[in-house]
């Protein structure tokens, strides 16, 4: 069975850093592209980055481009997100999430628990 | 970007009852789409994929259906598991959803 546990989150003022990270099991980990996934309070669903299996590619909405960083480490099945320049619209619970290729496109079918992100002063 | 949009926002229903939820691109996708299920607290579900293809393990009385830019969430005899917010998501081009429809119990 397919396991993502997040985690990382907390409390973090405007401007600072965080790093979550999303341990994988129950899957070849180094065959399958990843992604994050964020929800602010109450809100909808939005996507936030994702990499490649091998790590090569990685790919961000203007939202969060050259802030945020994906990352992962296929030796130790962990998929990473490093978040710099925090804002207060960046609170959210964010999510790691398993991609499943159908034929050249990919949609989510795994998903963490998810972990709570607060920047606020 | 490809914008979703989900209707209704808020559909009251009843246990038996048959619903749909509606789910518009704005531009074609093809079949690019995703229906996932939510409840409080929890990750969302993937239900269906590829528009009309029901994910393993998920009932049978869910249904998908839909190409290029309009979609269809069917779910054909609600049962109390059922009440739960859904979204649409397309993958043609990275990944937008749409912003929920939850379900709630008349």
């Amino acid at each position: 069975e397919v396991q993502l546990v997040e985690s990382g989150g907390g409390l973090v003022q405007p401007g600072g850093s965080l790093r979550l990270s999303c341990a994988a099991s129950g899957l070849t980990f180094t065959s399958y592209a990843m992604s994050w996934v964020r929800q602010a309070p109450g809100k909808g669903l939005e996507w936030v980055s994702s990499i490649s299996g091998g790590g090569d590619n990685t790919f961000y909405p203007d939202s969060v481009k050259g802030r945020f960083t994906i990352s992962r480490d296929n030796s130790k099945n962990t998929l990473f997100l490093q978040m710099n320049s925090l804002r207060a619209e960046d609170t959210a619970v964010y999510f790691c999430a398993k991609l499943q290729r159908s034929f050249d496109w990919f949609y989510f079918d795994y998903w963490g628990q998810g972990t709570l992100v607060t920047v606020s002063s | 970007d490809i914008q979703m949009t989900q209707s209704p926002s808020t559909l009251s229903a009843s246990v038996g009852d048959r619903v749909t939820i509606t789910c518009r691109a704005s531009q074609s996708i093809s079949s690019w789409l995703a229906w996932y299920q939510q409840k409080p607290g929890k990750a969302p579900k993937l239900l269906i994929y590829r528009a009309s293809n029901l994910e393993s393990g998920v009932p049978s009385r869910f249904s998908g259906s839909g190409s290029g830019t309009d979609f269809t969430l069917t779910i054909s005899s609600l049962q109390p598991d059922d009440f739960a917010t859904y979204y649409c998501q397309q993958y043609n081009s990275y990944y937008t959803f749409g912003q929920g429809t939850k379900l709630e119990i008349k």
